[in-house]
């Protein structure tokens, strides 16, 4: 499957814990971008990258939550001291340069207890 | 800022009668638009963009959408709805220079056999 891919495709924590997702784009998009999808609600767009330089972040990116791309190729999103509110699915989407279509990978469900 | 309402929760419909499914937005600036499907535990699909041009923009799985600046609207239509067009619909904005999306919260399609 050459897709947009996610791991850990769920994940449980308890609050106040640190969690991370990894993010493998299509292997030729330089863009990578991160959502976060709450129950009934559409998603929300977190941070962007273009190769490595993270270009955008959101107001919704609290000082709690980092996002890398060391290598312009896979991604990680960082979660620190984990909150009830946190609960989402985080979705990841890649995008090839000079095209306006987002690829989203399946998402990273992420329940906090 | 940018925003996107989806005015219904839920559309019902028969099986081979048309089906509309309602989208507004608000952007400063020329609106990309987006339409994307959510079928359950799966990713988001695109299914169809407006940049530029002709209002009447045709996608995926024979959907299609109208741009309506006047009405700041763009409804995803289809002539005649399958069981199988029944998932969850976004509708999407972005403008020029910004590469994230705003989602609405989306609408659910039920088709009836």
């Amino acid at each position: 499957d050459t897709g947009v891919s996610q791991d850990p495709r769920h994940k449980i924590t308890k609050r106040g814990q640190n969690v991370t997702f990894r993010c493998d784009p299509i292997s030729e998009h330089n863009r990578l971008y991160w959502y976060r999808q709450t129950l009934g609600q559409g998603p929300e767009f977190l941070t962007y990258f273009q190769n490595e330089a993270q270009l955008e972040k959101s107001r919704l990116l609290s000082d709690r939550f980092s996002a890398e791309r060391p290598k312009g190729s896979f991604s990680t999103l960082e979660i620190q001291r984990t909150e009830q509110g946190d609960s989402a699915m985080y979705l990841c989407a890649s995008s090839f340069f000079g095209s306006d279509e987002q690829f989203f990978g399946p998402g990273t469900r992420l329940t906090v207890l | 800022a940018q925003s996107v309402a989806q005015p219904e929760d839920q559309v019902n419909v028969a099986e081979g009668n048309p089906l509309t499914v309602k989208c507004t937005y608000s952007v400063s600036g020329n609106p990309y638009l987006f339409w994307y499907v959510q079928y359950p535990n799966r990713g988001l699909q695109f299914l169809l963009k407006y940049i530029t041009g002709d209002n009447l923009v045709k996608g995926s799985y024979g959907f299609e959408a109208e741009f309506n600046k006047s009405q700041t609207s763009f409804h995803l239509k289809k002539p005649s709805a399958l069981v199988s067009d029944s998932a969850l619909y976004f509708c999407a904005v972005s403008k020029t220079g910004r590469r994230a999306l705003t989602f609405g919260s989306g609408t659910r399609l039920q088709v009836q056999p």
